[in-house]
């Protein structure tokens, strides 16, 4: 079945540092692979996507490249604000699921001014 | 801007009280999911619907959770009875499949926090 690995937490980093967070996956079909946002006492936003190998993702700043030789998908951003600080989720659909989303565990992301 | 509404988006209440948690999806929209979020297990699917029947609810407890879309601007979550370990956050989302296998993205509500005492 489809699953997502993504980098245990907690992070916290200085401003202005850079960020980077690991995404492995294991799909069955050919993915979609997300990275969404969750500020605190809100809900999932997109943060970016990517539907194909090499397709790269941006949004805010951040960056995620789709490689399908790794089945990875990691984020980064280079130069971070406290106002990122939130948790970070790695998902990815699958035709063969409907495309229902498939979550990794979430990381969190504390920047410190 | 269209966005999937939740409410209440806090309830606290006694074990053993009925629970109704209730979204509106975004207009047009003819996939509904309903999610728990724990800090133990994280992200769970319960339920999903599309054009209002349900599709997949594999990830709920059946003997005490029920989920229905009475028409096609809400979807509702029930618990009957609450226990204290139902305690979580519980989104909504909202989608539209256009077609067999054609992708669509989920756009998510901001939640009901739920506390069962």
């Amino acid at each position: 079945g489809d699953s997502v690995t993504q980098m245990e937490g907690p992070v916290t980093l200085s401003e202005e540092a850079f960020l980077t967070i690991n995404c492995t996956y294991t799909a069955t079909g050919y993915p979609s692979l997300f990275w969404y946002v969750q500020y605190p006492g809100e809900g999932l936003q997109l943060l970016l996507k990517a539907t194909k190998a090499d397709d790269k993702g941006s949004n805010k700043g951040f960056e995620a490249t789709y490689r399908k030789e790794t089945t990875s998908f990691h984020l980064e951003k280079g130069s971070v604000q406290v106002s990122d600080s939130a948790v970070y989720f790695c998902a990815l659909s699958d035709r063969g699921n409907d495309y229902k989303l498939s979550f990794g565990a979430g990381t969190t992301v504390t920047v410190r001014a | 801007d269209a966005r999937v509404t939740q409410t209440p988006r806090h309830k606290v209440t006694e074990m053993g009280q009925e629970v109704t948690m209730r979204c509106q999806p975004i207009l047009g929209h003819n996939t509904v999911f309903w999610y728990r979020q724990t800090m133990m297990q994280g992200l769970e699917l319960l339920a999903y619907f599309r054009n209002r029947a349900p599709l997949d609810d594999s990830g709920m407890p059946k003997d005490r959770f029920s989920a229905e879309m009475p028409d096609a601007t809400l979807a509702t979550l029930k618990i009957q009875p609450s226990e204290p370990r139902d305690s979580a956050v519980y989104f909504c989302a909202s989608g539209l499949a256009a077609g067999t296998g054609a992708r669509y993205e989920q756009f998510f509500g901001p939640g009901t926090r739920l506390t069962v005492l």
